[in-house]
């Protein structure tokens, strides 16, 4: 692995069910970050973690959960999924959370609800 | 508030020089960065301003006025290969990034 990688690439999902989005980086960066992206709109920031163990609420949080138990992996879970959380997902790590600190993006999951 | 603004979508030139605007409106001001992103593919970073000025690197140029809360991205000959969006994003006092729509950039030949 070299980077960052996410899974699944794409998933159409029926409303009300539980997904995980899965995210691994292999930098050993101590800093990582869900984001989605809509057209028209610039990223958002839905969860962020700055080292292992820790996790804080970004711009959009609602109805998204997330767990940062080792350095590597940061998945993402939509409890009950809902319409409007059709989107694009891109998990971002840095070096750490300071400035002039690089994010390096994942290739992105792309989800519909239905 | 915080806000970015970027113009939406530009047209230019095969081997023309391009300028792509952006102001900022944060809570503290970490830097500006901007970034790459070809349809259907992640964002890749481009450049990364904290002081004044001119940070030059190749063919791309990034450009900062802290006291404006103004960048620009400049693109000289440009390539079939530059049709992209840029995107353009400031780091506030909480080192989190701010980021704007975007800026699709088209190439015609």
């Amino acid at each position: 692995i070299a980077g960052i990688t996410q899974a699944p690439t794409s998933q159409i999902l029926a409303a009300g069910r539980r997904m995980t989005l899965r995210c691994t980086q292999d930098m050993r960066h101590n800093a990582m970050y869900w984001y989605r992206q809509d057209l028209g709109l610039g990223l958002r920031l839905i969860h962020y973690s700055n080292t292992a163990g820790t996790t804080g609420k970004g711009e959009v949080p609602d109805g998204y959960s997330v767990s940062r138990a080792n350095t590597d992996d940061f998945p993402l879970t939509l409890a009950s999924a809902v319409p409007s959380q059709t989107s694009v997902y891109f998990c971002a790590s840095s070096e750490s959370s300071g400035p002039t600190d690089t994010q390096y993006f994942g290739p992105g999951t792309r989800l519909t609800v239905l | 508030g915080q806000n970015i603004d970027q113009p939406t979508e530009m047209t230019a030139t095969e081997g023309a020089i391009v300028q792509i605007n952006c102001t900022y409106q944060t809570s503290g001001f970490n830097g500006l960065f901007w970034y790459q992103q070809h349809a259907g593919e992640a964002p890749t970073f481009l450049s990364y301003n904290v002081l004044d000025g001119l940070e030059e690197k190749g063919r791309f140029s990034s450009f900062l006025s802290r006291s404006k809360g103004y960048s620009y991205l400049l693109l000289k000959e440009l390539q079939m290969k530059d049709s992209a969006s840029y995107l353009c994003a400031a780091q506030d006092s909480n080192y989190q990034l701010i980021w704007g729509a975007g800026t699709k950039l088209i190439i015609k030949p």
